[in-house]
């Protein structure tokens, strides 16, 4: 089974700088899907960015972007120029590829992210 | 705007009671998802189905079963609702292939079993 660890419950930053919030993940499969989501307090789940196990090249996503090493089992996500509506709790998740049913994620306990004036 | 939504933002229901809770896609999607979240624990997922009438177990699935009559509703049952099921629920969806686009979810219902 996939484990997904976040261990930082709580995180503060200054709006415009940049933060780092960690996340690894236990696994024997070799092809896999990387999820970071974010949870303002509205609850609406949001897909924040995603990372392909083949693919070498960190994704970013404007001011969003990954850290991803394989063989350490890592995918950090930063957030540059942070703004106020960046708070929200954000959820690093594992999808391993299943065939003849869905493709199910796997969540972290997730990092509770506060920007500040 | 594709949307997954949730019957109810808020529950409260007594202890024993049969509750359905109950979600609805328009995005034609062929996979549909039940999960729980609670505090330092993250999400888990309780039920999933990958096509109508097709159901499979999650990583929590005791004291709970499913429904999916129709592609786009998927329902979350609790047979006997009992106090440690007080959590928060959230519906998502995905197309067959889930890890191009990740999921859509529901803005979830809180529900309080007393």
């Amino acid at each position: 089974a996939q484990t997904v660890t976040q261990s930082q419950p709580e995180m503060s930053v200054q709006e415009a700088e940049t933060v780092t919030l960690s996340c690894t993940y236990d696994t024997s499969e070799s092809n896999y899907y990387l999820f970071w989501y974010k949870q303002p307090p509205s609850r609406q789940m949001i897909l924040v960015i995603r990372q392909e196990a083949y693919k070498q090249q960190n994704a970013t996503e404007n001011r969003f972007s990954v850290n991803f090493q394989k063989a350490a089992k890592s995918f950090s996500l930063k957030i540059s120029d942070s703004q106020l509506g960046d708070t929200a709790m954000y959820f690093c998740a594992f999808m391993k590829l299943s065939t003849g049913t869905a493709s199910k994620l796997t969540f972290g306990t997730g990092t509770r992210l506060q920007v500040t004036l | 705007d594709v949307k997954v939504t949730q019957s109810s933002r808020y529950l409260v229901k007594r202890t024993g009671e049969k509750v359905f809770l109950e979600c609805v896609q328009d995005m034609d999607h062929e996979n549909m998802f039940w999960y729980r979240q609670d505090p330092g624990l993250g999400l888990r997922l309780i039920y999933f189905s990958y096509d109508v009438k097709m159901k499979e177990k999650g990583d929590i699935p005791e004291g709970y079963s499913v429904s999916r009559e129709k592609k786009e509703r998927f329902s979350l049952i609790l047979e006997s609702a009992s106090t440690n099921q007080t959590s928060m629920y959230l519906c998502a969806s995905s197309h067959r292939t889930g890890w191009a686009y990740g999921y859509t979810f529901g803005s979830g219902t809180r529900l309080t079993v007393v």
